[in-house]
């Protein structure tokens, strides 16, 4: 079963609009959740981190994500689209049916139209 | 701090050659993960180790592939011989806990 899910392989959105990328994992347990960037021809950049604090977490450029038990979510949100947003997301869980280690969503690439 | 700093950037070989990627995590960070990225299979883990020893090779496809850490600031995959099918971009990552990775730039891998 896959164990991270990226509902969107696409998203489009225009500049000053809200942006919301979607992020679903199956586990028993509580996860580690992670959002990751990457812009064309760069490593992946963290963004933000849940590991079993608040569930509202704020990251870097603006965006945040919600952890929402109940719903096995972690999407990824921030207000107003800017152009160098676009780029690719990556949701990532650490899990301990994994040993811990990361494990990584398809990835979402973020259109940001002018 | 540079961050990972991997070489060579782009690397064009020709099937049957070897390919030795080159890694050099955080300074102080005790594990490392090699990544690779394609567009069929997207973001996979190849191994990881922990204080220079690996600890899970399971993702590493075949006996073509190896890795190596002499050291805590060096770390090598290596492909041999090189096939076509490895064509990838090839990432490490280092951290202090198996459950985060920073990213080095990547190493864009061509096999013709």
């Amino acid at each position: 079963a896959q164990s991270v899910t990226q509902l969107d392989s696409h998203v489009s959105v225009s500049e000053g609009t809200p942006v919301l990328l979607r992020c679903n994992y199956s586990s028993s347990y509580s996860p580690s959740l992670f959002w990751y960037v990457q812009h064309p021809n760069k490593g992946l950049q963290l963004l933000l981190k849940y590991t079993s604090a608040a569930t509202l977490v704020k990251g870097i450029n603006g965006f945040e994500a919600e952890f929402k038990k109940s719903e096995t979510s972690f999407h990824l949100t921030k207000p107003s689209a800017h152009m160098s947003d676009a780029a690719e997301y990556f949701c990532a869980v650490s899990l301990v049916e994994y040993g811990n280690k990361l494990v990584f969503g398809a990835g979402t690439i973020l259109r940001v139209k002018s | 701090d540079a961050g990972v700093i991997q070489s060579p950037r782009h690397e064009v070989t020709e099937m049957g050659q070897e390919v030795t990627l080159r890694c050099k995590p955080i300074s102080g960070h005790d594990y490392l993960f090699w990544y690779r990225q394609t567009m069929m299979r997207g973001l996979e883990l190849l191994i990881y180790f922990n204080n220079n020893v690996p600890i899970d090779d399971s993702g590493m496809p075949e006996d073509r592939f190896s890795a190596k850490m002499p050291n805590a600031s060096f770390s090598t995959l290596k492909i041999q011989p090189s096939e076509p099918r490895d064509s990838a971009v090839y990432f490490c990552a280092s951290s202090f806990s198996v459950a985060e990775a920073f990213f080095g730039q990547g190493t864009r891998l061509t096999v013709v």
